[in-house]
């Protein structure tokens, strides 16, 4: 199996500014995806981080609202920019093991002020 | 579209009852099909999957067959304890597991 750690678990930001999300697996993984879950709603894919270029956006998102790194098969970043309330949601990482299994981090419970 | 849906929460059950939480999914092609429980304070965790037409998946006494005519994967439980009590998804991806789609979830609240 694969453990994830994701920080922060929660946070209250305000209108405006930005949060940095950190995904840390602890072994390397080939797939990296973030999701969001918003308030009484779906899991929604957001991008898959790839290692060592530009994340892959799904429809919806865009770099300049969601920049997510990926400096190596173990670690990834998504930072939620010029936070709105409508940003209000639950942020979540996900691997795809090598054993082809998806692993999910606990989250990161987000409030826009 | 790819989409799922399934049946709309919360569930309320007395222990030793049977649980059924409905899913259907709309996908072109041939999609893998899960579930996924969130357990309070915890991150979603695999419960079970089936990848093709007429499987079964099975894992901690949660049952779920993929039904291509009906385009559904319910999932089901003869004797729910207190310790299920948590948030189901219902989810579809391509073979390459590269997206998942998720269905809205069901919390599952089961009383002694």
């Amino acid at each position: 199996s694969a453990v994830i750690s994701q920080k922060p678990s929660r946070d209250i930001c305000q209108r405006g500014t930005s949060l940095t999300i950190q995904c840390q697996v602890d072994s390397q993984v080939t797939m990296m995806f973030w999701y969001r879950q918003q308030p009484g709603q779906s899991l929604t894919l957001i991008a898959t981080a790839n290692q060592g270029s530009e994340a892959t956006y799904e429809s919806g998102f865009v770099i300049d609202k969601f920049p997510i790194s990926r400096p190596n098969l173990t670690f990834s970043t998504l930072t939620v920019s010029n936070m709105s309330p409508e940003d209000s949601s639950i942020y979540l990482c996900s691997v795809r093991h090598p054993n082809e299994k998806l692993f999910f981090g606990s989250g990161t419970q987000l409030s826009v002020l | 579209g790819d989409s799922v849906t399934q049946m709309e929460g919360p569930v309320t059950l007395s222990e030793e009852a049977f649980l059924t939480i409905n899913c259907t999914y709309t996908a072109t092609g041939y999609p893998s099909l899960f579930w996924y429980v969130q357990y309070p304070g915890e991150g979603l965790q695999l419960l079970l999957k089936a990848t093709k037409a007429d499987d079964k998946g099975s894992n901690k006494g949660f049952e779920a067959t993929y039904r291509k005519e009906t385009t559904s994967f319910h999932l089901e439980k003869g004797s729910v304890q207190v310790s299920d009590s948590a948030v189901y998804f219902c989810a579809l991806s391509d073979r390459g597991y590269n997206k998942l789609i998720f269905g809205a979830g069901t919390r599952l609240a089961v009383h002694p």
